[in-house]
């Protein structure tokens, strides 16, 4: 069975800091990564995915993730935080029709 | 921008109680799916369906559990008879194409059974 580990539950940072949210899985076949933000009163939005190609993958809102397969691992990254990215951050895993989400992290960005 | 929507936001019930949760989901799409979060816990994959059928589903969807499509837009999700540990945001997820594909979800359905 496919499971997924994030790594912090609650990050808090400030504007202009630098994130990175860890995100490890475990499954031995073909997998589609993928991570999803979940602002305050809002639904799951895709911030970005992985299928195949360039292991380093931009997303929206200046989101990259990289994907090291050697290490099952899929961690989210942004260079410069704002306080509009407070949010939870779910990483998902895919590899036949439902997506396996890990616990997700809450990130708190202070003004 | 197209997007899954849920009713209610917010549904309370009595233990026992038969609820149904509603899904519209984007219109061109062609996979369905429900998911729950139980609070403080992860979100679960509940079931998929396409074409009428389900596709797969989970060890939590037991016979408690149906979902249906009754028309070309709804799909809906029934909780026969429901027990305090169904306390759980649902949400449902509809994806254009199936396997791996991205899904979209709505913004959920807060069940709370007392």
């Amino acid at each position: 069975a496919q499971s997924v580990s994030q790594h912090n539950h609650h990050v808090i940072l400030s504007e202009a800091a630098s994130l990175e949210l860890g995100c490890n899985y475990s499954y031995g076949g073909t997998v589609n990564l993928f991570w999803y933000v979940q602002y305050p009163g809002q639904h799951l939005q895709l911030l970005l995915k992985y299928f195949s190609g360039d292991p380093l993958v931009k997303g929206i809102k200046g989101f990259e993730a990289e994907f090291i397969k050697s290490k099952f691992s899929f961690n989210l990254r942004k260079p410069s935080v704002q306080w509009s990215d407070t949010a939870e951050y779910f990483c998902a895993v895919s590899n036949d029709y439902k997506l396996s989400f890990g616990a997700g992290t809450t990130v708190t960005v202070r003004a | 921008e197209p997007e899954v929507t849920q009713t209610p936001s917010h549904q309370v019930t009595q233990m026992g109680q038969e609820v149904i949760l509603r899904c519209v989901p984007i219109s061109n799409h062609l996979y369905f799916y429900w998911y729950r979060q139980i609070l403080g816990q992860k979100v679960e994959f509940l079931v998929s369906f396409y074409n009428n059928e389900i596709s797969e589903k989970s060890e939590i969807f037991d016979d408690q559990f149906s979902v249906e499509r009754p028309d070309g837009s709804n799909f809906t999700l029934k909780i026969r008879s429901t027990k305090l540990e169904d306390s759980a945001m649902y949400f449902c997820a509809s994806s254009r194409q199936g396997k791996g594909n991205i899904q979209y979800f709505g913004a959920g359905t807060r069940l709370s059974v007392l």
